[in-house]
């Protein structure tokens, strides 16, 4: 069966600082990748989506970057955050263009 | 471009019906789908149903489609407090493409006991 995991599941950091989101995926082979903020009051916001490896599509323009180094691994990015990238940051998967499948979330605080 | 709707709060008492609405602007969806996302965790596909069909029914339960009114519901019978969570409506894009899904902002179902 197919997995999912992304971590840390918790950060607390300080503006300037940099940031690595990292997400994994087991049990499958070429699948697309998604990273997703939630912020509260603003559902679901699509950051960046992935084909395939070293292919990767911004949706938002912001100081966040997305790589993607192998077939299952996804990683989030920053080279200094701001207090507006505070949020809930969940990473999710699908065979193509139907259902995704998520993570258990990574919540970033920063201060 | 896309958009769906649906409304931030509902309160049941448990032991009764929820029904969540959800509008879509997106007529040639293929796809619609409920998500439910529990307290700090991520997001579980509860239910999908396909654009040509009008009800899907899985134990507790049923989802309504009205393609002409672009109009989705999730009705959660004999509500829990297990059931209380944030319930996301999405829809999959035109055309099939890997963008991913659009999401509502999601509802809040609050159980009264």
């Amino acid at each position: 069966s197919q997995t999912i995991h992304q971590w840390p599941a918790t950060l607390v950091q300080p503006v300037g600082s940099p940031l690595s989101l990292e997400c994994t995926v087991e049990g499958t082979s070429n699948p697309n990748l998604y990273w997703y903020r939630q912020a509260a009051g603003r559902g679901l916001q699509l950051l960046f989506y992935s084909v395939g490896i070293g292919q990767i599509s911004s949706e938002v323009p912001q100081n966040l970057s997305a790589s993607r180094p192998q077939d299952r691994q996804f990683i989030l990015s920053s080279k200094k955050l701001l207090l507006s990238d505070s949020g809930f940051y969940l990473c999710a998967w699908s065979r193509g263009s139907g259902e995704l499948f998520f993570g258990e979330g990574s919540r970033l605080t920063v201060l | 471009g896309e958009d769906v709707e649906q409304s931030l709060f509902l309160s049941v008492r448990e032991g009764d019906s929820s029904v969540i609405n959800c509008t879509y602007t997106d007529s040639s969806s293929t796809y619609l789908y409920w998500y439910k996302q529990e307290p700090g965790a991520g997001l579980q596909l509860l239910t999908y149903i396909f654009s040509n069909m009008d009800m899907k029914q899985d134990q507790r339960l049923t989802v309504l489609l009205n393609k002409k009114d672009k109009h989705l519901s999730l009705r959660i019978a004999d509500t829990q407090t297990g059931d209380s969570a944030i319930y996301f409506c999405a829809e999959s894009h035109s055309g099939g493409g890997a963008d991913g899904l659009t999401f509502g902002k999601g509802t809040h179902l609050i159980i009264q006991p």
